[in-house]
């Protein structure tokens, strides 16, 4: 069983586009984050929720919209894709707030 | 071999060689630091923590070092293997917060 799994794991799209991407983890936490990772590798925290509160919204476009439908999954939806959008985005969980974090395998997304 | 990981450099290791991976954070207030490991086309994996009361924690292979005062965190992997090629991320959590700020990272290569 996967902890942390992501959906999909590649999505090549183009600019203008509408796309999802879904998280779910089966470890029970309650503390679940999105992250992106661009082409250096720096990981940036975008969003988190705790228990389907959302508690962080860094400075992140408002074409990124998290839902998280109940604690096991967040999902992450992007309005009109552009090209600097391309990155892996990955999503994690934590027991607790700020706590070690399991990751998913990430989801690369090229915008086009 | 060491690196400081603010700027993703690479660190080259003799295979059985011990491995010291460098990282300077920023925040006094930062209470708990984590080490990750991420392969590549993989998400970050745990490997070991620290919380801000203690200077040294030891596991399998891997120990951190803390110094508060120069705010440094140091990872010293022991008898690097081929298995330990990866980059490798420290993370910290703000006092009493609730994100893990990583830093830059450094990639990690065993020579045979």
């Amino acid at each position: 069983d996967t902890a942390v799994s992501q959906t999909p794991k590649y999505l090549v799209t183009q600019m203008g586009n509408d796309k999802s991407i879904k998280c779910e983890q089966n470890l029970g936490h309650d503390t679940m984050y999105w992250y992106k990772q661009d082409s250096k590798k720096f990981l940036k925290i975008m969003f988190s929720y705790n228990n389907k509160e959302l508690i962080i919204n860094e400075t992140v476009p408002n074409r990124f919209s998290p839902k998280s439908p109940d604690k096991a999954h967040l999902n992450l939806h992007i309005n009109s894709l552009e090209l600097g959008d391309s990155a892996v985005y990955f999503c994690a969980s934590s027991p607790l707030a700020g706590s070690g974090y399991t990751f998913g395998s990430g989801t690369r997304l090229t915008v086009v | 071999g060491e690196s400081v990981g603010l700027h993703l450099p690479t660190l080259s290791v003799q295979e059985g060689d011990n491995s010291i991976i460098n990282c300077a954070y920023s925040n006094s207030a930062s209470d708990y630091f984590i080490w990750y490991k991420q392969e590549s086309g993989k998400g970050p994996q745990f490997i070991i923590d620290i919380r801000s009361n203690m200077d040294k924690r030891q596991g399998q292979r891997v120990t951190v070092l803390l110094n508060k005062t120069v705010k440094h965190l140091s990872l010293q992997i022991a008898a690097t293997q081929p298995g330990d090629s990866a980059v490798y991320f420290c993370a910290e959590r703000g006092g009493g917060g609730n994100k893990l700020t990583f830093g830059t990272g450094t990639q990690l290569k065993v020579e045979l």
